[in-house]
């Protein structure tokens, strides 16, 4: 069973560009999150998206957007990159939800964004 | 608002000690709570849930709504243990998971 990998594994950008982090997910599972977690500090909700939809966001503006394929594989969009924007960014996935109860999310590597 | 704080960034007991790293949470509704680790250059993992209500590792957590507290122990440390530990709110209404700012413990030998 593959786990969930996410490309590439490091982006140096400047400020103003853009960005565009990859996530497949792991085999079988359908739902994917997105979480930037800044040096010091815990995973933050960016939002998950589900059959291709998003499908719940955390406190993070509209230059942060994202993408599910058919195949359940995922895109994180920036724009107007800033400085605050570097941070290790976090994919996970989960399989498909049965019950109320949470869906254990499977996290991948991470990719790690400096903004100059 | 919804918050999960860990009053401690660092940790450190020698081997054999017993540990206990804090979590606090706020949430008006019915709290599920985690806590999840990541070892040396590792992926996040979790490690235990509190509706499981089993020990993993040696470590167990219980939840108190009472403290709206979450303390995740461990009786005797051992050097494996040596991780960074996020306790983590899911919230069901927003399919957000809420993570705290971690606490590094350093088990010396």
């Amino acid at each position: 069973e593959t786990g969930v990998t996410q490309s590439p594994t490091h982006l140096i950008k400047t400020r103003g560009q853009q960005v565009t982090l990859r996530c497949s997910s792991q085999s079988g599972h359908n739902t994917v999150s997105w979480y930037q977690q800044a040096l010091g500090q815990g995973p933050q909700f960016i939002f998950q998206y589900y059959r291709e939809e998003e499908n719940g966001r955390g406190n993070f503006p509209p230059r942060f957007s994202g993408l599910q394929f058919p195949n359940y594989s995922s895109e994180l969009n920036v724009n107007a990159l800033e400085l605050d924007d570097s941070a290790l960014y976090l994919c996970a996935s989960s399989p498909p939800k049965q019950g109320i109860f949470y869906n254990e999310q499977f996290f991948g590597p991470g990719t790690r964004l400096t903004v100059l | 608002a919804q918050r999960v704080t860990q009053p401690e960034k660092l940790l450190s007991v020698f081997k054999g000690a017993p540990v206990e790293l804090k979590c606090n949470y706020s949430y008006s509704g019915s709290p599920e709570l985690f806590w999840y680790v990541q070892y040396s250059r590792q992926r996040l993992q979790l490690l235990l849930r509190h509706i499981s209500r089993e020990s993993i590792k040696g470590f167990t957590a219980d939840l108190n709504k009472g403290e709206t507290s979450f303390h995740l122990k461990k009786p005797f440390a051992q050097e494996e243990d040596s991780a960074m530990y996020y306790c983590a709110l899911w919230m069901d209404s927003s399919y957000k998971l809420i993570f705290g700012s971690g606490t590094r413990l350093l088990v010396r030998p």
